[in-house]
């Protein structure tokens, strides 16, 4: 089955930036979306179709894809944006079928 | 505004059964494919099942292809999964999520609160 693997943890200080990778063989093909989850809540989606963001999520957010990588990067991240983040695509088989990453807690302090 | 609100999680035996609700507002339903994407306690996102918008076709992932069925009523705007055979590990929290369909891809734009389905006896 296809997946996609986002290292477990990053850490970083309030106003560096964070980067979280995302690797799978089906993004050179695939479009891969960004998710952020803060403990209690359901999940947000901050950037969809590799590098666009949602109405409403701060400029800081962005997002990129080369080969078979994706990047979510938080510029100047801030202890609010401490949270899970899950990149998402789906697979190359045809079949309606969505993969998460296994999640990447981001630590801001 | 988009709103999507879960019910019917509760406790129940293993090789029992739970119907989940999902109500939707705020978007013309029957527009949209709609899918349940659950966590387990401490871990990461799986998406389960979708149902399309028009077109009638369901999707299921391999965990759960056999004894787990979605449905949607159109007229009252309300998305469901009848899970049977339960085990342990499908305890989770179930998300109820509107998806953005693209010729290649779909994603989910909404997600619901989500609802609490503890699998033990």
């Amino acid at each position: 089955s296809y997946e996609l693997t986002q290292p477990p943890s990053v850490s970083v200080s309030p106003g560096q930036t964070a980067r979280i990778t995302c690797s799978g063989d089906a993004l050179p093909k695939k479009y891969a979306y960004w998710y952020q989850q803060k403990s209690g809540q359901a999940p947000v989606l901050v950037i969809y179709e590799d590098s666009k963001r949602p109405s409403g999520i701060p400029e800081r957010f962005s997002g990129s894809s080369s080969g078979t990588m994706a990047t979510l990067t938080i510029s100047g991240a801030q202890v609010e944006d401490e949270a899970d983040y899950y990149c998402y695509s789906t697979d190359s088989s045809g079949n309606h079928s969505g993969v998460f990453g296994g999640g990447t807690k981001l630590t801001v302090l | 505004e988009v709103q999507l609100l879960e019910s019917g999680g509760g406790l129940v035996q293993p090789g029992g059964s739970l119907r989940l609700s999902c109500a939707a507002s705020g978007f013309t339903f029957s527009n949209y494919a709609m899918s349940w994407v659950r966590q387990a306690p401490g871990k990461g996102l799986e998406w389960v099942s979708a149902f399309s918008g028009r077109g009638g076709s369901t999707y299921y992932a391999d965990s759960v292809k056999g004894r787990f069925t979605i449905s949607r009523d159109n007229s009252k705007n309300t998305l469901y999964l009848q899970m049977n055979s339960l085990r342990a590990e499908d305890t989770a929290i179930y998300y109820c999520a509107k998806e953005q369909q693209l010729v290649r891809d779909f994603y989910f734009d909404y997600w619901g609160q989500g609802t609490l389905v503890t699998v033990s006896s």
